[in-house]
């Protein structure tokens, strides 16, 4: 139990369009979701903490009006990236914790991103 | 701010040789100590656990002591195995300052063993 998929997987695009992620709990309810990303041979940034029916809270630093999180429902969070410019590029990860649980995060595969 | 630091890797070992992975960590408060693993393909998975000074956390033959004194909560493994291969993700969760289950993530080690 306890599986997070992301969609897609991998995506190109080309620079000024916008992109969604999607973060899925497929077998647990997630009233908390977060949302990282990772550069080349660099550590996990957190970016925001998406709480189901709420806005999301960004760290500092990450703009949100760029970095469009929604978190519609228990199971689903999604990540918009808007007007991407090539160093929107990266590898982007959710993480989500099971309602009720004990705190432990579960992570998503990950969805790389090309901005060209 | 809170930080982690890991050994660079990449490490590649023989099968059945002796595991470390070095982390140490930067806290203002008395934060909780992780070690993640990444399989290739995979999302991040929680391996071990520390949550309190001496603490010493282990799975699958993995272990890591939480030693306050040196800020260290290094990865062990006696023997190794070629399914061990993947990147390895130390981490701390420092409540008071960051908030609760934010993590903060070290860069990273990729482990390939050999057979």
């Amino acid at each position: 139990g306890a599986v997070v998929s992301q969609h897609p997987s991998r995506v190109i695009c080309k620079s000024g369009t916008s992109v969604k992620i999607e973060c899925r709990s497929l077998d647990f309810q997630a009233t908390t979701m977060f949302w990282y990303r990772q550069f080349p041979k660099q550590s996990l940034m957190l970016m925001a903490t998406s709480n189901e029916g709420s806005k999301a809270t960004y760290e500092q630093g990450v703009e949100k009006d760029k970095f469009l999180i929604n978190h519609a429902s228990l199971t689903l969070s999604t990540l918009t990236v808007t007007s991407a410019h090539p160093e929107d590029s990266s590898f982007y990860i959710c993480s989500a914790l099971r309602a009720g649980g004990p705190g432990e995060q579960y992570f998503g595969p990950g969805t790389r991103l090309t901005v060209t | 701010g809170d930080s982690v630091t890991q050994m660079e890797g990449p490490v590649t070992l023989s099968e059945e040789a002796f595991l470390t992975i070095n982390c140490t960590y930067t806290a203002t408060g008395y934060p909780s100590l992780f070690w993640y693993v990444q399989y290739p393909g995979e999302g991040l998975q929680l391996l071990l656990k520390a949550t309190k000074a001496d603490d010493k956390g282990s799975n699958k033959g993995f272990e890591a002591t939480y030693r306050k004194e040196t800020t260290s909560f290094h990865l062990e493994k006696g023997s190794v195995q070629v399914s061990d291969s993947a990147v390895y993700f130390c981490a701390l969760s420092d409540p008071v300052i960051q908030g609760a289950q934010k993590l903060v993530f070290g860069q990273g080690t990729r482990l390939t063993i050999n057979p």
